[in-house]
């Protein structure tokens, strides 16, 4: 079946990098998402890796991806107190018809 | 370029009555996806539109219907609303081109009384 699972809560201190994980059942998926979800908001698309990639990196965000092991995590460097919000990995769904498998997400805590 | 609306943003109802949530998608963008966001919780699929045809649906009851647009935006209909369906309801949009892009509205924010 389709599952993604992440740890719940995550907290750094501003300056250092942050890594957010997640696992996800489905070896047919086709692209995994991050999205980031600010208190009260909608879900912004922050970065999606296609399923023969490795690695992707965009700016301050790195995603890794080991596909033997179905585990994606997300690399934040030099977190600002602006990143604190709730990070959300997701599947494709391998029918291809484009629904999103979504995790419980991780609330990353910023200290200043 | 606006980005995905949705209206209202906030709307109280009471167990029973019957709910209609508007999406539009963004610019250029021809199918439009709902997600319910329970608190607390990851966005849970309830179906995607193309064409003006409902494309694939997520396990929730018939209650939840909606439609299609000529203009590509959508309406999520809830009848007989339950106290469980207070929730955050996202819509999302993609295009033709990158369609496994999808981005996604504010939200409607759904109390049940």
């Amino acid at each position: 079946g389709e599952d993604v699972e992440q740890s719940l809560f995550l907290s750094v201190r501003e300056g250092d990098s942050s890594v957010i994980n997640c696992t996800y059942t489905d070896s047919s998926s086709t692209y995994l998402y991050w999205y980031k979800q600010e208190p009260g908001a909608g879900l912004q698309l922050l970065t999606y890796i296609f399923s023969n990639m490795d690695m992707k990196q965009d700016q301050r965000l790195t995603v890794l991806l080991n596909k033997k092991d179905k585990h994606l995590s997300l690399r934040i460097a030099d977190t600002q107190t602006g990143d604190s919000a709730i990070y959300f990995c997701a599947e494709r769904s391998a029918d291809n018809t484009g629904k999103l498998i979504f995790g419980q997400g991780t609330t990353l805590q910023v200290k200043p | 370029d606006a980005g995905v609306t949705q209206s209202p943003t906030h709307l109280i109802k009471t167990r029973g009555q019957q709910v209609t949530l508007r999406c539009s998608p963004k610019s250029g963008h021809d199918t439009v996806s709902w997600y319910q966001q329970a608190l607390g919780q990851g966005p849970q699929f309830i179906f995607q539109y193309y064409e003006e045809e409902e494309r694939q649906r997520g396990n929730f009851p018939d209650r939840f219907s909606g439609h299609q647009f000529p203009n590509y935006s959508s309406e999520l209909n809830v009848n007989a609303l339950l106290l469980g369906d207070s929730a955050l309801y996202l819509c999302a949009s993609s295009r033709p081109t990158l369609y496994y892009e999808q981005y996604f509205g504010p939200g409607t924010r759904l109390t049940v009384t």
